[in-house]
């Protein structure tokens, strides 16, 4: 009865490495986000999902790819990790009824 | 394009001293403003949302108020665990995907 999880809450990888985040709610809210939260930039928007098979490209899309094959999980992979993709990535669901977003508690991401 | 502007960037007040956080915005349309708290290391927690120009909305010691330009954050007699950064963000329904757009974030430190 989380709400949403992601993990790993911690990686470090090498450049040119292959990445997946992995985000779980257990809400069915069909809509789904990946944010990115940078010093100097805020939180953007990197892909979000609007049900399953539905996805589309957020503000700061390149360089990542997203898959939604059930509603409840919501992977973004990073096929070739970059140092610029170093950053706190956070998960969110929305209320529908209400358009809030709820946010998972990140992923701190260290490309080397 | 949707902006959305804090201050101040940061705030320093001792236990038990009120004020105010402003978030500015300019939108094409405005669905809801949305005030979240992020604590070091954590995922934005949600705290109000205001769908319109004079709607108020409480908890404990924070108010959130909305004109057409710009909202409020009152915070009335603080103590130290409201120490966290808040943040405010907008939801454009002209925009894709119901992205929220983020402020940068006003650091609020309460001193005991």
């Amino acid at each position: 009865d989380a709400g949403i999880t992601q993990s790993p809450r911690y990686k470090i990888t090498e450049t040119g490495r292959q990445v997946t985040l992995m985000c779980h709610q257990t809400w069915s809210h069909s809509y789904m986000f990946w944010y990115r939260q940078d010093l100097g930039h805020g939180l953007r928007l990197i892909y979000y999902s609007a049900a399953a098979d539905i996805t589309d490209k957020g503000e700061v899309p390149d360089g990542y790819v997203v898959s939604r094959s059930k509603t409840e999980n919501f992977p973004l992979t990073l096929e070739s990790a970059t140092r610029s993709q170093t950053s706190v990535y956070f998960c969110a669901t929305e209320d529908r009824a209400s358009y809030e977003q709820y946010f998972g508690p990140g992923t701190r991401l260290t490309v080397t | 394009e949707d902006q959305v502007t804090q201050s101040p960037e940061a705030l320093r007040l001792q236990e038990g001293e009120s004020s105010s956080l402003n978030c500015s915005y300019t939108v094409s349309g405005l669905r809801g403003l949305f005030w979240y708290r992020q604590d070091p290391g954590k995922g934005p927690e949600f705290l109000f949302t205001l769908y319109s120009a004079g709607e108020e909305k409480e908890k404990e010691r924070l108010k959130a108020t909305l004109t057409k330009k710009e909202s409020f954050l009152h915070i009335t007699a603080p103590k130290p665990e409201d120490s966290a950064t808040y943040l405010c963000a907008v939801q454009d329904p002209d925009n894709a995907g119901n992205m929220l757009t983020f402020g940068g974030g006003t650091r609020l430190m309460v001193k005991p």
